[in-house]
C-alpha cells in the first residue's frame, strides 16, 4: 500500500453515462498525475496537477474527458459520454515536492457496456 | 514506433534463475529511468529509480542504464515465486513518464 488511494476500485457503466474517479494523494505531495492503462499495454499519460493547477494535459484526454484538484489535495477525473474504448483502468500517482518518484494507487477499473 | 519498447513475454523461468529484462528508448531527452512491478489488477509499484548510466543495486535487483545505447535494463537473482508479475520499465525527461508495454515474468517453484 503505497499510501495513495482511489474510490471506487471498479466501475461499470451503459455507453453514454457520465463517470466520476476520485484520488487522494499522499498527505503533502504537491504533484499528481493521471494515468490510462489498457490490458497488455504500459499506463499512458493524461494529465498532471501541481498543487491545484493543471500544468498538462495529453492528447489523449479528449474533451469529454475533465479532472480538478481544488484546493491541491484530491483530485477528480470525470468522464463524459462515456464510450466502449473509455474502458480500462485509470491510475492515480502522487509525487512529493523536490523528487520525482511517482507513487501509483490502486487504479480504478472502468468498464463501459 | 513507440519511444519506449519492451518484449511483452511471457518468461517463464524457474525458481533460483537469474531473470534479465529490458527496454530500448528512442528519445535522447529522458533523464531518469524506473522499473516498476505490477500484480493482477494492481497498481504498479516502484522497484528501482536511477538517473544516470551505471549499475545500481537493492537486494536481489540490479538496475544497468546505457545511455549511449539507449537501453535499460533489470537483473533478478534468486527468482522467487512471488516475483511472477508484470515489470514495466518508465522513463521520465519532462515530468510525466513514459512507459513500455510491459514484461510478464512467471517463476515456476
Amino acid at each position: 500500500d503505497t499510501g495513495v488511494s482511489q474510490n471506487p476500485r471498479h466501475k461499470i457503466t451503459k455507453r453514454g453515462q457520465n463517470v466520476t474517479f476520485r484520488c487522494d494523494p499522499i498527505s503533502e505531495h504537491n504533484r499528481l498525475y493521471w494515468y490510462r492503462q489498457t490490458l497488455g499495454q504500459g499506463p499512458e499519460f493524461l494529465t498532471y496537477f501541481q498543487n491545484e493547477a493543471q500544468l498538462e494535459k495529453s492528447r489523449l484526454l479528449s474533451d469529454r474527458f475533465s479532472a480538478e484538484r481544488p484546493k491541491g489535495s484530491f483530485s477528480t477525473l470525470e468522464i463524459q459520454r462515456t464510450e466502449q474504448g473509455d474502458s480500462a483502468m485509470y491510475l492515480c500517482a502522487s509525487v512529493r515536492a523536490s523528487t520525482d518518484t511517482q507513487y501509483f494507487g490502486p487504479g480504478t477499473r472502468l468498464t463501459v457496456l | 514506433q513507440k519511444e519506449v519498447e519492451q518484449d511483452p513475454g511471457p518468461l517463464s523461468v524457474p525458481e533460483g534463475a537469474i531473470v534479465s529484462l529490458n527496454c530500448t528508448y528512442s528519445n535522447s531527452a529522458f533523464q531518469y529511468f524506473m522499473w516498476y512491478r505490477q500484480y493482477s489488477r494492481k497498481g504498479p509499484e516502484l522497484l528501482m529509480y536511477t538517473y544516470s548510466s551505471g549499475n545500481k543495486e537493492d537486494g536481489r535487483f540490479t538496475a544497468q542504464v546505457d545511455k549511449s545505447s539507449k537501453y535499460i535494463s533489470l537483473f533478478i537473482r534468486d527468482s522467487q515465486p512471488s516475483d511472477s508479475a508484470t515489470y514495466l520499465c518508465a522513463m521520465e525527461g519532462r515530468r510525466a513518464l513514459t512507459f513500455g508495454s510491459g514484461t510478464r515474468l512467471q517463476v515456476q517453484p
